[in-house]
């Protein structure tokens, strides 16, 4: 079946590294996403990847994704509380057409 | 931000009263979905549209209907709201190129007492 994992936590202080995980379980998800919630907002697409790459990096972010492991992570590079947010990871999964199939998201807590 | 909005963006209605919430993009994209989003559930398909007049259920299908009679207005339908659809309620488009990406809205905070 389609399921989507994350933790649902992560603290770290500002300027640090933030590395946000995420497993997947459909082997023949296409695209897979990172989107960003700010309270009482909508969802901000932040970057996607192809299943056929294993690494996209887009300024501060890096998403590396191993296919064997159905592993997913984004990293923010120098974290700012402006960052502070919930992450959600979702995939594409072929047989649902254009779905996305969303994991519960992790909340990500920036101290300064 | 891609243009979406959604109206309204908060409602308060009674159990078993009928409510519509819209969705209009100026973006003229072909899919559009309605999402629904619950502390510890994250975000469930309710229905999507890949066309004018065309839609289709989601995981979470039951108690509510949708309709697109344009490209750029989706409304979703509670017919008769229960509590158990107090929830937020978040629109999306998207094109239909390869990498699917979808654009949300800001949402529409509906509480049913």
């Amino acid at each position: 079946g389609e399921d989507v994992e994350q933790s649902l936590f992560l603290s770290v202080r500002e300027g640090d590294s933030s590395v946000i995980n995420c497993t997947y379980t459909d082997s023949s998800s296409t695209y897979l996403y990172w989107y960003k919630q700010e309270p009482g907002a909508g969802l901000q697409l932040l970057t996607y990847i192809f299943s056929n790459m294993d690494m996209k990096q887009d300024q501060r972010l890096t998403v590396l994704l191993n296919k064997k492991d159905k592993h997913l992570s984004l990293r923010i590079a120098d974290t700012q509380t402006g960052d502070s947010a919930i992450y959600f990871c979702a995939e594409r999964v072929a047989q649902a057409g254009t779905a996305l199939i969303f994991g519960k998201g992790t909340t990500l807590s920036v101290s300064s | 931000d891609a243009g979406i909005t959604q109206s309204p963006r908060h409602k308060v209605t009674e159990t078993g009263t009928p409510v519509t919430l819209r969705c209009h993009q100026t973006e003229n994209h072909r899919y559009m979905y309605w999402y629904r989003q619950d502390p510890g559930h994250g975000l469930r398909l309710i229905h999507y549209s890949y066309g004018v007049k065309d839609t289709d259920k989601g995981e979470v299908s039951d108690g509510y209907s949708v309709s697109r009679s344009k490209t750029e207005d989706f409304l979703l339908t509670l017919e008769s709201a229960t509590s158990s659809q107090t929830s937020v309620y978040f629109c999306a488009i998207s094109e239909s190129g390869r990498s699917g990406e979808q654009y949300f809205g800001p949402g529409t905070r509906l509480t049913v007492t």
